[in-house]
Order: structure tokens, then C-alpha cells, then sequence
């Protein structure tokens, strides 16, 4: 059973599209997150959710909406897309990371806007 | 500000050699230290961590971690490195949520 799953794995679309990441953890954590890695391996979070509350929005363009329907999902949407958005893209759960292994991450999104 | 910082962008290193990694850290308090590994087109995976308690954490695939406090450091080491072992490697902390250092590509050379 995969723990954080992510679909996507590849979107290739064009500039100016609306697109979706979807993101689903089974561990039964309280917390999820989005991260950005750019081109250069930069790990960046853009948000984090706590039992479906926004918590934290990392100076993210407000054309990236996150929602929440519940604490098992983490959607990530993206209206206007532009060519700088091209990175993969991580979503990730965690409960207290002090307790556990910290985060448990997804395999990655990889989106190419061209 | 507090961070994590990785040094060195890449490390060269042959097999069956020991392996380092460094991280220094600039936390205040109490720091809760990270490793974390990214294959290839992979997710990142839990290498170790260090809340509290003995300096030196053992973690998956041999590898460890030493909490030097005097020195600021978490380096990881690895006594005998496989080719298996090139990835991307993070130190990280965690204050309210994960910062992560701007990672460090081992690779093992046969």
C-alpha cells in the first residue's frame, strides 16, 4: 500500500492552462504539505495543512490553491500556469515529526509548462 | 535566521571508502536534526534523526549521524560506501514545519 500518493507523476501542459495535482495519504496523519523542487534540487514548502486548516502559506502566487476536503487529501491547484511553475512538485504527511520519521513524502509530480 | 547548510553541492567517493556528508546547523534551542535520501525520480526517504540523547544516531543502510553541539554539526558517515548509495542527500530541521538544506550529490564510484 503506498503510503503518500501523488497523481499525476508527469503533466506536461501549456502556458496559461489550469491544472490539478491530487495528493492522498493512508497513514492516518494530521498534517500534510506541499513542497517545490526546482531545477537546482531546491526543496521549498509552499503549504501546510493541519486537519484540513490552511497553517502555512509560504508566499505561494495566489494562482496555487490548495484544498482540503478532508485530512487524507491535499489537492493542489494551479490556474495561469507560467514556465517558471515547471518543478516537481512533493506532497508530503507528517504527525508529530518528533514521534516518528518525520515527514513521509510522495513520489513527486513533475510538471513541464511549455 | 535559523538554517541548515550543506557545504559542499557534490561528493566524490569510492567504494568500499568511508563516506561524509556535512551539515552545520544554525537552530535555536533544542534542534531536531534530519537526514533525508532522494533517488533518482524518487521521493525523499528517512535516513535518521536526532531529538535528544546519545550524540551518535545509527539510521537505515548503514548509515549515521553525529550531533556535534560545540561544533553546530549533524554530519552523516558511512565506514564503507556503496555504489548504491549515490542519490541526493538532505539535512534538515524541523521547527514547526521541515527547512531543508540544499542537498549534497554522493557519488560512489566502483
Amino acid at each position: 500500500d503506498t503510503a503518500v500518493s501523488q497523481t499525476p507523476k508527469y503533466l506536461v501542459t501549456q502556458m496559461g492552462n489550469d491544472k490539478s495535482i491530487k495528493c492522498e495519504q493512508n497513514l492516518g496523519h494530521d498534517t500534510m504539505y506541499w513542497y517545490k523542487q526546482d531545477s537546482k534540487k531546491f526543496l521549498k514548502i509552499m503549504f501546510s495543512y493541519n486537519n484540513k486548516e490552511l497553517i502555512i502559506n509560504e508566499t505561494v502566487p495566489n494562482r496555487f490553491s490548495p484544498k482540503s476536503p478532508d485530512k487524507a487529501h491535499l489537492n493542489l491547484h494551479i490556474n495561469s500556469l507560467e514556465l517558471g511553475d515547471s518543478a516537481v512538485y512533493f506532497c508530503a504527511s507528517s504527525q508529530d515529526p518528533r514521534q516518528g520519521n518525520g515527514y513521509t513524502f510522495g513520489s513527486g509530480t513533475r510538471l513541464t509548462v511549455v | 535566521a535559523q538554517s541548515v547548510a550543506q557545504p559542499e553541492d557534490q561528493v566524490n567517493v569510492a567504494e568500499g571508502n568511508p563516506l561524509t556528508v556535512k551539515c552545520t546547523y544554525s537552530v535555536s534551542g533544542n534542534p531536531y536534526l534530519f537526514w533525508y535520501v532522494q533517488y533518482p525520480n524518487r521521493g525523499l526517504q528517512f535516513l535518521l534523526k536526532y531529538i535528544t540523547g546519545d550524540n551518535l544516531v545509527k539510521g537505515s543502510y548503514g548509515f549515521e549521524a553525529e550531533f556535534n553541539k560545540s561544533q553546530t554539526s549533524f554530519h552523516l558517515k558511512k565506514p564503507s560506501a556503496l555504489v548504491s548509495d549515490s542519490a541526493l542527500y538532505f539535512c534538515a530541521y524541523n521547527f514547526n514545519k521541515f527547512y531543508f538544506g540544499s542537498g549534497t550529490k554522493l557519488n560512489v564510484k566502483p
